[in-house]
């Protein structure tokens, strides 16, 4: 079965904590994408990546970072940085990044304690 | 930036057609239109989307007016399960963008 997983589903962080949401597709895309949805919003683009071991920043970059050390993983770490983590998170895969129809995961909840 | 203007929310009765429409006067030649949906607390899923020709799957059709405008998605016969924010986009092929621009979309609520 095809598709885009995404782990946890809930994940809780305390104060001054790094945690890293997982993001796995079987789809052999080539481009993955991050995006945070606040309640009642759209979709900002935190990371995106193009190809393994290339990455560029979006939209809302700063107090996350990402690593695409392999075509079907794209890991997001939410940092202490970040200083209101508290959101959806929603990963994409895309054939490329050329236009191409985006299929997303269904998500992770980030609650900060 | 939301290139796309879609009514906050509407209702449908179950069985019928649901027409949501979407307004686009500043699209592009070469930008499509998307179409997303969002079931509470899951990831958005796509449901379809055309340049300029209208377009039907196994899911919905899209209409798009000749002008290029406007569009409007149809469910032709809605179900509970279809209760949704729908989200329209606009986003050019080619290698010119990377992300999807998701707005506030239509909050469609099938009435048994």
């Amino acid at each position: 079965d095809g598709g885009i997983t995404q782990s946890p589903k809930y994940l809780f962080r305390k104060e001054g904590q790094n945690v890293t949401l997982s993001c796995e597709q079987n789809l052999n895309h080539d481009a993955m994408y991050w995006y945070r949805q606040d309640p009642g919003q759209g979709l900002r683009l935190i990371y995106y990546s193009q190809i393994v071991n290339d990455f560029q920043k979006g939209d809302i970059a700063e107090g996350y970072s990402v690593s695409r050390e392999k075509k079907e993983s794209f890991p997001l770490t939410v940092t202490s940085a970040q200083k209101n983590p508290t959101a959806f998170y929603l990963c994409a895969s895309s054939i490329a990044d050329s236009g191409e129809t985006q299929y997303f995961g269904p998500g992770t909840r980030l609650l900060v304690l | 930036d939301a290139k796309t203007t879609q009514p906050p929310s509407m209702d449908c009765a179950e069985g019928r057609a649901a027409n949501l429409p979407c307004n686009h006067s500043t699209i592009s030649g070469n930008e499509y239109v998307y179409w997303y949906r969002q079931i509470h607390s899951q990831g958005p899923q796509y449901i379809i989307h055309g340049l300029k020709n209208n377009e039907t799957n196994e899911m919905a059709s899209l209409i798009i007016t000749e002008d290029r405008k406007s569009s409007t998605l149809i469910l032709p016969h809605a179900t509970l399960r279809d209760t949704a924010v729908y989200y329209c986009i606009v986003r050019p092929r080619g290698n010119t963008g990377n992300q999807f621009y998701f707005g506030t979309g239509t909050s469609l609520t099938v009435i048994p």
